[in-house]
This record gives C-alpha cells, structure tokens and sequence, in this order.
C-alpha cells in the first residue's frame, strides 16, 4: 500500500524566515497531493494542494514543489509569521475514490 | 454554508463501554471520510461513504467498529466494546466529488480509560 513520510517531525523558525517540509510517497499511482494545516484545538484545514500533472503550485506565502520522478514533493512557506505555527501534514491519493494517506506531520514554531 | 460538524468533541468512556460519534457533512457532499489520528502519529483512514454506501472500509480496525449513513446525510461511527487503543481524535471529512479537497471536522477526542 502507500506509505507517506514527512521530514522533519518539529521544526522551528524565526519570524521572517523560510520553512520547507518535505515529504515521500511510495506509490507512482498517487495523483493528488494536498496539505493540511492544523492549528491548536482546530480542525485539519486544506492549504494547498497540487495534482501529478503540475509541478508546483503558488499562492501568496505558500509554494508546494512535485517530483514525480523521485517521489517526493515539499511545501514551502516564505516571510514566515507567528500565526504559521501549527502542524503541517501533507497526503497522498490512494486510488482514485479519494482515499488520502497522510504523512505524520510536521510541529512548526514560528518564534518572533 | 455549515462545515463538516462533529459531536461529541471529547469522549472519555471505560473499556468495555460503547460510543457512538456523530458527523454532519456540509450539505450536498456524496463523499464522507472517517479517519483517525493516534498518540500523534498520523491521521489513518478508516473509511468512504459515497452518500449511503460504504465504497471503502479497509481502514477499519476490527469488528468491534460500525459506521453507518442512513439516508446519506449525517454518519454515525460506534466503538463497542471500546478498548484503550481506541483512544485518539476521530476526524470526518466530507468533499463533493471524489479527488477533491476534503473539509474536515473539528474531530472527536476519544479516550477510553
């Protein structure tokens, strides 16, 4: 089956600077690649996400990259502030019914 | 429009004891999801609802796990008997079309002591 890891579990940044997660995925059949974003207490939120024929996607601070080849894709977020901190999972499509496998997430704390 | 909506928010129950968790779709959405995250690891699927059908139920633990969407609206996921490695937050999420962008619910923290 699909195996999803995310790298790295914690990561912590000081205001203004970039953060980049990255994350593999085991199955060549994957096509949808999205990721979430879950602040304390509150519900998974979509941020972005990218499909297998596009090779990176923008909007505003956050960029997500696809390397279909190498399996691997990645979210970056630039000028990083406080209210990115969160935790950050990013997923892979199972099939083609929708069916996501996540990653483990990744804790970011953006310090001022 | 109303989100996914989820109740209880937090459950503490015995082993041994039965929950049952609600979720309320946003209105319109075929595709309903039942995922679950455990002690901080990562968000598992449970399983699809294609409106009162289960299209996939491969993530289910073991028996003792019922969902169920009569009518195709809301769902229903019961625990009986809960056991203490049960404990974790259960997510809904709901899409339209299948492939899209899901939109979860707020979960439901379920410990079972």
């Amino acid at each position: 089956g699909e195996n999803v890891e995310q790298h790295p579990s914690t990561l912590s940044v000081q205001e203004g600077d970039s953060a980049v997660i990255k994350c593999t995925y085991s199955d060549s059949a994957s096509n949808y690649f999205p990721w979430y974003k879950q602040e304390l207490g509150k519900r998974p939120q979509l941020i972005i996400d990218i499909r297998s024929n596009v090779g990176e996607k923008k909007d505003q601070r956050i960029a997500v990259t696809l390397n279909k080849t190498a399996k691997h894709f990645s979210l970056h977020i630039t000028e990083t502030q406080p209210e990115d901190s969160a935790v950050y999972f990013c997923a892979a499509s199972l099939g083609s019914w929708g069916k996501l496998q996540f990653g483990a997430g990744t804790q970011v704390v953006v310090t001022p | 429009e109303a989100g996914v909506t989820q109740f209880p928010s937090h459950s503490v129950i015995e082993k041994g004891q039965t929950v049952t968790l609600r979720c309320d779709p946003i209105s319109g959405h075929d595709n309903l999801y039942w995922y679950r995250r455990v002690m901080g690891k990562e968000i598992k699927f449970l399983l699809h609802f294609v409106k009162e059908s289960k299209q996939d139920e491969s993530g289910m633990p073991n028996n003792r796990f019922l969902a169920e969407r009569t009518g195709g609206t809301y769902s229903t996921l019961k625990v009986q008997p809960a056991e203490l490695e049960d404990s974790g937050v259960y997510f809904c999420a709901s899409s339209q079309n299948r492939g899209d962008g899901y939109t979860f619910g707020s979960g439901t923290r379920l410990t079972v002591v």
